[in-house]
């Protein structure tokens, strides 16, 4: 069964902090791994990885895919309170997607 | 718990057909969003449904596209004589209150020829 697991289900941390979000993965045919930050109603898109090993950076986040442990990674240095969202990783197979069920991250000033 | 159920995965509708697309919320959920794809990888929202009531249809086209949520089965998102630019995936997601907590279903293709 295809599948796509979260984790922390939830965090909390200090304006400043630095917090790595996690993302596994256990689909056929694997095409690309996808980030979205969804606030209110529509996700917003941050990155797509299709390569291992490559990382991607957007201003204080960054996101990197291991392939061959089938996960990915997050990361959000000097987090502000603007980053407080739910973060949903996807992974595309083919013309299907898989959403993970998301992190809360909540950030406190 | 078998998730958000979206069917069918793929659906191919000749122009000017109807197309159906359902989705079985999470069991204990009572709230279902509607999301088409954009090709560059974002969500675009399209509705928001309660049990019985539309929330918000903000990003639901004016024409052709209606949604449902009924008492009793899917939601329903229905689009009337579809166009070559009605081609997407169409994903819902449930959650049990407005705050959050969504569960995306795996999408509809849908394919216009």
């Amino acid at each position: 069964e295809d599948k796509v697991v979260q984790s922390p289900l939830s965090l909390v941390v200090h304006e400043g902090d630095t917090v790595t979000l996690n993302c596994s993965y256990e689909v056929t045919n694997f095409r690309s791994l996808l980030w979205y930050k969804q606030e209110k109603k529509a996700p917003t898109f941050l990155f797509m990885l299709t390569s291992s090993g490559i990382e991607k950076k957007s201003g204080r986040l960054s996101s990197i895919l291991d392939k061959k442990e089938l996960s990915s990674i997050l990361n959000i240095t000097a987090t502000q309170t603007g980053d407080s969202a739910i973060y949903l990783c996807a992974a595309r197979t083919g013309n299907q997607f898989y959403f993970g069920t998301g992190t809360s991250l909540t950030v406190i000033p | 718990n078998a998730g958000v159920m979206q069917n069918p995965r793929h659906l191919v509708r000749r122009r000017g057909q109807e197309a159906r697309l359902r989705c079985s919320p999470m069991k204990g959920h009572s709230h279902v969003y509607w999301y088409r794809q954009l090709p560059e990888e974002g969500l675009k929202f399209m509705v928001y449904l309660q049990k019985e009531n539309i929330i918000d249809e903000s990003g639901m086209p004016k024409e052709r596209f209606s949604a449902e949520f009924p008492k009793e089965g899917p939601s329903i998102l229905r689009i009337q004589q579809v166009v070559r630019g009605d081609s997407a995936a169409y994903f819902c997601a449930s959650s049990p209150g407005e705050a959050g907590g969504y569960t995306f279903g795996s999408g509809t293709r849908l394919t216009v020829v």
